[in-house]
């Protein structure tokens, strides 16, 4: 069974530039997940897709993040534009069973910003 | 925001003892969750309990829940250089959120 797959693994970009990460989860998993992590800290929620609709965005600094979950299956979020503090990990992450089942994490993506 | 606390925050320890890790969190829970993390790579599930279970195993892991002091501890028996890795407690609250500590940093000289 493929694992979530996240591209891209790395991305270095400069401040107020825009940047996208892309996430496909388990096939077959209606809930997503965009966390993010920062140096040393756990992952915090960003956003919680079921299916094509986003059940938790109150994490979520829409001023300058958007994600989208077409068809129920991958997932973009972006950032516009990103300032140095958002350098971090963005861990997707998928799940079968929302209410109370485990989640499965992809390698995620790691941004730097200059 | 990050309800678990997981203590201590780091821990060496020697190839062939045992580790403990503990978590503590604040509001009431369905479920409590243990994830590894190693360097550069994404979170594994490790394992879960319910908040009507007292214990759990899963072969070397050993995963106790207290609902009345709102603690749970993770012990890893005969740890090996392979163990070393960042473990997070996770609780799932009712509001469906999985919310995550900061993490311990487990460190096993072989």
């Amino acid at each position: 069974e493929a694992g979530v797959v996240q591209s891209p693994r790395y991305k270095i970009i400069e401040k107020k530039q825009p940047v996208a990460f892309w996430c496909n989860p388990i096939s077959g998993h209606n809930t997503l997940y965009w966390y993010l992590q920062n140096l040393g800290q756990g992952p915090e929620l960003l956003i919680r897709y079921e299916n094509e609709e986003a059940v938790d965005d109150s994490q979520l600094p829409k001023d300058r993040f958007s994600a989208e979950r077409l068809k129920g299956v991958d997932s973009t979020l972006k950032i516009q534009p990103a300032e140095l503090g958002d350098s971090a990990v963005y861990l997707c992450a998928s799940s079968s069973t929302p209410d109370r089942g485990h989640l499965f994490f992809g390698p995620g993506t790691r941004l730097t910003v200059l | 925001s990050q309800q678990g606390e997981e203590d201590p925050q780091a821990l060496s320890i020697q190839e062939g003892e045992n580790a403990t890790m503990n978590c503590s969190y604040k509001t009431s829970i369905n479920n409590l969750q243990w994830y590894r993390q190693n360097s550069g790579r994404g979170l594994v599930h490790l394992i879960l309990i319910r908040s009507n279970e007292r214990e759990k195993h899963s072969g070397r892991l050993r995963v106790t829940l207290d609902t009345s002091k709102k603690s749970s501890s993770l012990l890893i028996t005969a740890s090996r250089a392979a163990d070393t890795a960042s473990y997070f407690c996770a609780t799932h609250g009712a509001n469906s959120k999985l919310t995550f500590g900061k993490g311990i940093t487990l460190s096993v000289r072989p």
